[in-house]
Formats: structure tokens, C-alpha cells, sequence
């Protein structure tokens, strides 16, 4: 059973850019959610996707989107690259139909984006 | 607002020596309670989780937590350490949303140095 898988591993983009990282939920999950984690911090949330829309929003300006596709992997998009959006993006995954321990959250091991 | 407080960013203890990882939590409601490992170049691996009833926790890889309500607390501890146990460690509260599905709020970490 594969857990949650995430492309790239690491991406190296310029100020100004875009860019597209991808999700693969765990088998049987149908909610993907999505960290940003900046060095020497924890993970924060950025949005969490389930029936193909976007359920709940972090922080985050409208830079980032995301997107999520009926097979239920997941995409964030961040438009217009800061250095400060460099960072590791953590994709987690989760049965979102109920609460209590179905919602645990399986993650993956991310992708490290710099942003030069 | 919720958030969650790792008072030590970094701890070294000598392997075999017992170790003890603390977190404060604020949470307006019962809180759902987290410990995640994160090792080098990983994701997070959930070692153990509290949502209701013993307040004593135990989990993977031979760590254990308390729930303390009068204290907003919820320390990691482990008898021995191995030094396989270096790594970051995450504490984080589960906060619901409306339909009952959660987010994550993550502690800024605390990272274990074993000495052999």
C-alpha cells in the first residue's frame, strides 16, 4: 500500500515565476491538505482540498492555489515566486467524511522549493 | 486563538538517558493532541495521538505522552533513548472546522541530539 507521494522531490524556480507541486493521496483517503514549512519552523496550513474543492483556507495570500482532480491527487499552485516562499510543501492526506481518528493525517515527504 | 508552544528548540541527551519533550497547547475546546517525528530530508511520522480517555498515551517506537488539561500540557517522554531517536520533533492540536474536519497547528519543533 503506498502512502502519500509527492513530485518533485526539490525544485529550484526565480523570483516571479510559477510553479506546480503534485499529490498522491494515501489508498482510501479523499482529503488532501497542504504545509508550507519554512526552515526551523512547523509546518503551517495552507488549504485543504476534498471533493474537489477547497474546504478550508491558512493564512496564505491568493498567490496559492491549488486543485484537486477526481481521482483525488492534488495540486498547489504559487504564482508569482517571493524568496520567502522557499520552503519544504508537506502534502497530507486524510478520510474527510468524518471526524474523530478517521481524520488522521498521513504525510508525505515533501518538496523542498527554492526560490532564487 | 489556537497555538501550540515547544519551549526547547534544541535538547541533547546521552543515549540510554530518558528524555522528556514538552508542549503547551491553547485550545478553546477538548483538544485532539499530536506528537509527529520528522527525521533529515523526510515527512512527518505520527508517533502517537490523544482525542479521548486515558490520559497517559503510548506510541510507536517506544514514546509515551500525558495529557494534562490543568496544565494545557502534553509532554513526550521516552525511559531510554537510542540514538536512532535524533530528529525534529512536532507537537500539534487538531482544530475543527465547521463539518467537523481538522486542520493542523504545529509547534515551532524541538530537535534531539543524541550523544553516544
Amino acid at each position: 500500500d503506498a502512502g502519500v507521494t509527492q513530485s518533485p522531490t526539490h525544485l529550484i524556480k526565480t523570483r516571479g515565476q510559477q510553479v506546480t507541486l503534485r499529490c498522491s493521496p494515501k489508498s482510501g483517503h479523499d482529503t488532501v491538505s497542504w504545509y508550507q514549512q519554512a526552515l526551523g519552523q512547523g509546518p503551517q496550513f495552507i488549504f485543504q482540498y476534498y471533493e474537489e474543492e477547497e474546504r478550508q483556507r491558512g493564512n496564505f495570500p491568493d498567490r496559492f492555489s491549488g486543485h484537486q482532480f477526481p481521482n483525488y491527487s492534488s495540486e498547489l499552485n504559487v504564482n508569482a515566486l517571493l524568496l520567502g516562499d522557499s520552503a519544504l510543501y508537506l502534502c497530507a492526506s486524510s478520510l474527510g467524511a468524518f471526524g474523530g481518528s478517521a481524520n488522521e493525517q498521513f504525510f508525505g515527504p515533501g518538496t523542498r522549493l527554492t526560490v532564487l | 486563538a489556537q497555538s501550540v508552544t515547544q519551549p526547547d528548540i534544541h535538547i541533547t541527551v546521552s543515549e540510554g538517558a530518558s528524555l522528556e519533550l514538552r508542549c503547551n497547547y491553547s485550545y478553546g475546546a477538548t483538544p485532539y493532541l499530536f506528537w509527529y517525528v520528522q527525521s533529515p530530508g523526510q515527512g512527518l511520522q505520527l508517533l502517537l495521538k490523544y482525542f479521548s480517555g486515558d490520559t497517559l498515551v503510548q506510541g510507536i517506537k517506544g514514546f509515551e505522552a500525558e495529557f494534562k488539561r490543568s496544565q494545557s500540557s502534553f509532554n513526550l517522554r521516552k525511559p531510554s533513548v537510542h540514538w536512532s531517536d535524533a530528529a525534529e520533533y512536532f507537537c500539534a492540536v487538531g482544530d475543527w472546522f465547521s463539518g467537523g474536519y481538522n486542520k493542523l497547528i504545529f509547534g515551532a519543533g524541538t530537535r534531539l541530539a543524541v550523544h553516544p
